[in-house]
């Protein structure tokens, strides 16, 4: 049963990265079966889907976000990560990571828990 | 983008009552649709794959129907702990998108 644990600062200043990490545990981040995508959901807001990675390397980015994300893997420690740069108060938001399967089209499942992301001064 | 609009925004309802929710997309998608279920302070939790099909563990109450743009999300029979925040997702292009929500709130 794969799970996912996301990790990173719970405090951001505006203009800078925010930087987040989701470990994966029950399973290989390479076994080319899955993409692994990261979610955002502001408080008492909707979900937003911020991009994916497959384990390949290949990427894809919500055109709203594109411009200042990069979705990386790292196989050898079964994580992958999120960079957003020059963050603003709108940034401020729930990041969850969670997994789809690597078929034409899929649902989200599991996600973890989601960490709370603040940016402020 | 494909937009998806839920309705209602909020329901208020008594326990073994009927729900619907329901989620239009701006465009077809064929059964690209599912369902997820978010309690305060929890993730989102997978309810219903692929329009209507079930997910093991999830209770036989609640239930899928739809295809193209128009898709329902029932549960009869509501029980307290169904109190929470029902989202749809499209998968059938990119950039994925989701519905606005739609809160239960048992009376």
């Amino acid at each position: 049963q794969v799970q996912l644990q996301e990790s990173g600062p719970g405090l951001v200043k505006p203009s800078q990265t925010l930087s987040l990490t989701c470990t994966v545990s029950g399973g290989s981040i390479s076994s080319g079966s899955y993409y692994w995508s990261w979610i955002r959901q502001p408080a008492g807001k909707g979900l937003e889907w911020i991009g994916r990675i497959y384990t390949s390397g290949s990427t894809n980015y919500n055109p709203s976000l594109k411009s200042r994300v990069t979705i990386s893997v790292d196989t050898s420690k079964n994580q992958f990560s999120l960079k957003l740069s020059s963050v603003t108060a709108a940034d401020t938001a729930v990041y969850y990571c969670a997994s789809s399967i690597a078929v034409a089209t899929s649902w989200f499942d599991p996600w973890g828990q989601g960490t709370l992301v603040t940016v402020s001064s | 983008e494909i937009v998806l609009t839920q309705s209602p925004d909020f329901q208020s309802v008594t326990p073994k009552e009927k729900v619907t929710i329901t989620c239009r997309a701006s465009q077809s998608i064929g059964s690209s649709l599912h369902w997820y279920q978010q309690k305060p302070d929890q993730s989102p939790k997978l309810l219903i794959k692929y329009a209507s099909q079930s997910i093991s563990g999830v209770p036989s109450r609640f239930s899928g129907s739809g295809s193209g743009t128009d898709f329902t999300l029932t549960i009869n029979s509501l029980e307290a702990e169904d109190a929470a925040a029902y989202y749809c997702h499209q998968s059938s292009s990119l950039p994925y998108s989701f519905g606005q929500g739609t809160k239960l709130e048992i009376k």
